[in-house]
């Protein structure tokens, strides 16, 4: 199932801060963030496994919670680059295979 | 690494023609995925591979599309015949798998290939 992401849009002055959601109504394997700039691929940003993991720099960071069903991307003292739509992308393991499925993304606007 | 590799970047067909994308996958990556992006459905898994293997292709919208991965160095995602609301972003990706755990790692993205249908 696609997981659901919050919110859709975020417009930040350069230096605030911003928070992203991702949520399933399941447990999860994992969870991937990625980043897509306009006119651009998508870029990976990290991937958590385990709940209750926290990774990531001072700048963009993301946790994962114990029951492995919601993750948030942290994006600290914004700067203009970090512009662009970011995606959360979750992966469930089964007998038959994988399943993945990549949330409906948040577009984020810094502004001087 | 060149990375990912998909051509063409940009193709202009008319309805109705066959349309062949194909992609060139990082060496040594097991998986290769195949995604499309349009403004009102987002980013699309429609299908993926692991070894060569199609493992998941209930992505594909329909009949008209086909992919084929015949060796660990190029896939190719056709479209037969096209349709205007075939329109979009196809990209491809592969990534390598976390040791010992059958989950992906990272997934790298070729530029896209960008598809108009008129």
């Amino acid at each position: 199932q696609q997981p659901v992401q919050s919110p859709q849009a975020v417009i930040l002055r350069e230096g605030e801060d911003a928070v992203i959601n991702c949520s399933s109504s399941k447990a999860l394997y994992s969870v991937h963030w990625y980043r897509q700039k306009h006119g651009e691929a998508p870029v990976f940003l990290m991937i958590l496994l385990k709940g209750g993991e926290q990774k990531g720099h001072e700048k963009i960071s993301a946790s994962f919670n114990e029951k492995k069903q919601q993750s948030s991307l942290y994006l600290t003292a914004s700067q203009l680059s970090y512009s662009g739509t970011y995606f959360c992308g979750t992966e469930d393991l089964f007998s038959t295979g994988n399943q993945f499925y990549f949330g409906t993304g948040t577009s984020l606007t810094v502004i001087p | 690494d060149a990375g990912v590799i998909q051509s063409p970047r940009h193709e202009v067909t008319e309805m109705g023609q066959e349309v062949t994308l194909r992609c060139k996958p990082i060496s040594g990556h097991d998986y290769l995925f195949w995604y499309r992006q349009t403004m009102m459905r987002g980013l699309e898994l429609l299908i993926y591979f692991n070894n060569n293997v199609p493992i998941d292709d209930s992505g594909m919208p329909e009949d008209r599309f086909s992919a084929k991965m015949p060796n660990a160095s190029f896939s190719t995602l056709k479209i037969q015949p096209s349709e205007p609301r075939d329109s979009a972003v196809y990209f491809c990706a592969s990534s390598p798998p976390i040791r010992g755990s059958g989950l992906r790692d990272e997934a790298f993205f070729g530029q896209g290939t960008r598809l108009t249908v008129v």
